[in-house]
């Protein structure tokens, strides 16, 4: 059964920085391209960023250059780097898989929350 | 920048067809996802490429396209069937999600 298990989160001050991790099971994470998805209370959801079997990560807009996805293939675990917080990262931050059969998003995690505050 | 627009609510009866349209701003042949969000869970896609419906879906919901409009049907909406729906496309490899629609079935 495909699992996967979001960490990480918690209350930074802001300009801070923080890592996330996505520990996947079931799978194996260089097989799977995954993406992360963060939404700010009470707020829509917003995609941040993909990681395909390759190693390349596309990034949003929003984020780029602040935000950094890296894999530990022996931990079987996706990170995200994010630097120079603010107020308005606070957001419960998913990652999601995509299927084999172009159902892009098929399976979530249950998300951790990350609280930008001083 | 892509937007992709949902209106913010729709209301049905249970029982009745709810129909929640996703306007696609430019790049009308990209393919469209729906996510269904209960409050307090993780998304959920229910219907992808358009038209196809994950394994485990009821088959009350379907999906269509007209040109660049999606629309996720629920055909006999039930009150298990409230929550966000999150419409979600690509552009140039981007995720872009509308803005939700919180669909009430009362």
């Amino acid at each position: 059964e495909v699992r996967l298990l979001e960490s990480g989160g918690g209350l930074v001050q802001p300009g801070g920085s923080l890592r996330l991790s996505c520990a996947a099971s079931g799978f194996t994470v260089s097989t799977k391209f995954i993406n992360w998805v963060r939404q700010a209370p009470g707020k829509g959801l917003e995609w941040v960023s993909v990681m395909y079997t390759s190693g390349t990560v596309i990034y949003a807009d929003s984020v780029k250059g602040r935000f950094t996805v890296s894999r530990d293939t022996a931990k079987n675990t996706l990170y995200l780097q994010i630097n120079s917080l603010s107020v308005e990262d606070t957001a419960v931050y998913f990652c999601a898989i995509d299927g084999p059969n172009g159902d892009l998003l098929e399976s979530w995690g249950q998300g951790t929350l990350v609280t930008v505050s001083s | 920048s892509y937007e992709l627009t949902q209106p913010p609510s729709v209301s049905v009866s249970p029982g009745q067809t709810a129909r929640i349209t996703c306007s696609k701003d430019a790049l009308p042949n990209k393919f469209a996802y729906w996510y269904q969000q209960k409050s307090g869970q993780a998304p959920v896609l229910v219907i992808f490429e358009d038209i196809k419906r994950p394994s485990g879906i009821p088959e009350r919901f379907s999906g269509s396209r007209s040109g660049a409009m999606a629309t996720l049907t629920i055909n006999g909406a039930q009150v298990e069937d409230e929550a966000d729906y999150y419409c979600f496309s690509t552009v140039n490899n981007r995720g872009v999600f509308g803005g939700g629609t919180k669909l009430t079935v009362l």
